[in-house]
């Protein structure tokens, strides 16, 4: 069954530092998402992205966060500058349609110390 | 602030047992109800869709049905297994958007 694949699976990093995370998504999806999960809360819809640019983000997603698909297979978050907290469970998905499932991958946990 | 609640937070069953948890969302601006069976260190893995108020869907021992009109879900577990040990998310998504809004989850643990 295909996949959506995340890398790394654990990163950290010291705090004010760039990260990128990456993920491949199911190649014939057309919708591509990030969500987070802080340790004991909710997770929660950072940006979805369509079309080549961003259709929807929420407030948690600020000027430090952007989104790229730099090569049509592809999908990375950049945080620009990370704070402590930043850290949490980063999940990419990606779907056919927003009436669909979302296909999840499993995540990559980063810590910024 | 739109809110998902579920209930109950956690759930422990003797296996051969039938459970159920429910899901409670905002019920104006509904687009559809989203079910997510999630493993430890696996990455959350769909179970159901539901748009329409009345839907009912079916995978194997699980089901799930759809209140719009009072905002509200249910999952049944019939037979419960061990294997199904995992945390059971709901999340919905509101007309014109694109996010899941999700729940706590209900976490379920199923002993031999």
């Amino acid at each position: 069954e295909p996949e959506v694949t995340q890398t790394p699976s654990h990163q950290v990093t010291q705090m004010g530092q760039e990260v990128i995370l990456r993920c491949v998504p199911i190649s014939n999806h057309l919708y591509f998402y990030w969500y987070r999960q802080i340790l004991g809360q909710k997770v929660e819809f950072l940006v979805s992205f369509y079309n080549n640019e961003i259709s929807e983000k929420s407030e948690i997603f600020d000027d430090q966060f952007s989104v790229e698909r730099p090569d049509g297979s592809n999908f990375t978050l950049k945080i620009r500058s990370t704070k402590l907290e930043d850290s949490a469970m980063y999940f990419c998905a990606s779907s056919t349609g927003t009436g669909y499932g979302y296909t999840f991958g499993s995540g990559t946990r980063l810590t910024v110390v | 602030i739109l809110n998902v609640e579920q209930s109950p937070q956690s759930l422990h069953v003797q296996e051969g047992d039938s459970t159920n948890f429910t899901c409670s969302f905002p019920s104006s601006n509904f687009y559809a109800l989203h079910w997510y069976r999630w493993e430890t260190a696996k990455s959350p893995e769909a179970l159901f869709v539901m748009t329409l108020n009345g839907d009912e869907k079916k995978k194997g021992r699980i089901s799930a049905t759809l209140n719009t009109k009072e905002g509200y879900s249910y999952l049944y577990i019939k037979g419960s297994q061990p294997e199904d040990s995992a945390t059971y998310l709901c999340a919905f998504t509101m007309d014109s958007s694109y996010k899941l809004i999700f729940g706590s989850g209900t976490r379920l643990l199923v002993r031999p």
